[in-house]
């Protein structure tokens, strides 16, 4: 099956512009995940859709980071306007469903971004 | 709250030497855990994870992890390392919802 798909791969912008991600997950995925990581650190989640809805944006900086996934599929990641500390590898994951943890998350590439 | 420690950010081992990749955890009730292998420019794929049941598990590369309750710790190692292991591990925990808290990563070398 194909795997969790991201695009672009890579993004250079100045800051104070805007940006936008877009991700597909596996098909028939239910639940979809973005998560944010800076260099060195861990994965942080940063916004989990359940089909069209969001269960956790508790970690959003929601002043400038916007996401949606309007018909359950596909979604979208925009930062406007992006701030030097936005510069990190942005992941999309998706599990068949939201479970009890033991779901599997399968991650994409990532999109890395940086800001000047 | 829950959270993972990993212990030392870079690891280098000789090729054919044994991986051993430490990961502590801080949880209340019992956790779930996982280990991810993240390769240059690419995204997390999944190694091995423990939910229930035995204690060992093994994964994908021939890498295997086990649950020590006691020591709260789910160690990642693999009896002989090859030169295409060097990537980045991650492990997670999850304390049975869908958020997983990471560590901040082991950069595995591994030298001919």
């Amino acid at each position: 099956e194909a795997g969790v798909a991201q695009s672009p791969r890579y993004k250079i912008i100045e800051k104070r512009q805007s940006v936008a991600f877009w991700c597909n997950p596996i098909s028939g995925h239910a639940t979809l995940y973005w998560y944010q990581q800076i260099l060195g650190q861990g994965p942080k989640l940063l916004i989990q859709f359940q089909n069209n809805g969001v269960v956790d944006d508790s970690q959003l900086p929601k002043d400038r980071f916007s996401a949606e996934r309007l018909k359950g599929v596909d979604s979208t990641l925009k930062i406007q306007p992006a701030k030097l500390e936005d510069s990190a590898v942005y992941l999309c994951a998706s599990s068949r469903f939201l479970a009890g943890g033991q779901e599997t998350q399968y991650f994409g590439p990532g999109t890395r971004l940086l800001v000047l | 709250a829950q959270s993972v420690t990993q212990l030392g950010s870079h690891v280098s081992v000789s090729e054919g030497a044994l991986v051993l990749l430490r990961c502590n955890y801080s949880s209340s009730v019992p956790p779930y855990l996982f280990w991810y292998v993240q390769y240059p420019n690419q995204g997390l794929q999944l190694l091995l994870k423990y939910t229930t049941g035995a204690t060992l598990v093994k994964g994908i590369n021939g890498f295997e992890a086990e649950f020590k309750k006691s020591e709260t710790s789910f160690h990642l190692t693999k009896p002989s390392a090859h030169m295409s292991d060097a990537a980045e591990y991650f492990c997670a925990v999850t304390l049975g919802t869908y958020k997983y808290i990471f560590g901040t990563g082991t950069r595995l070398k591994v030298l001919a």
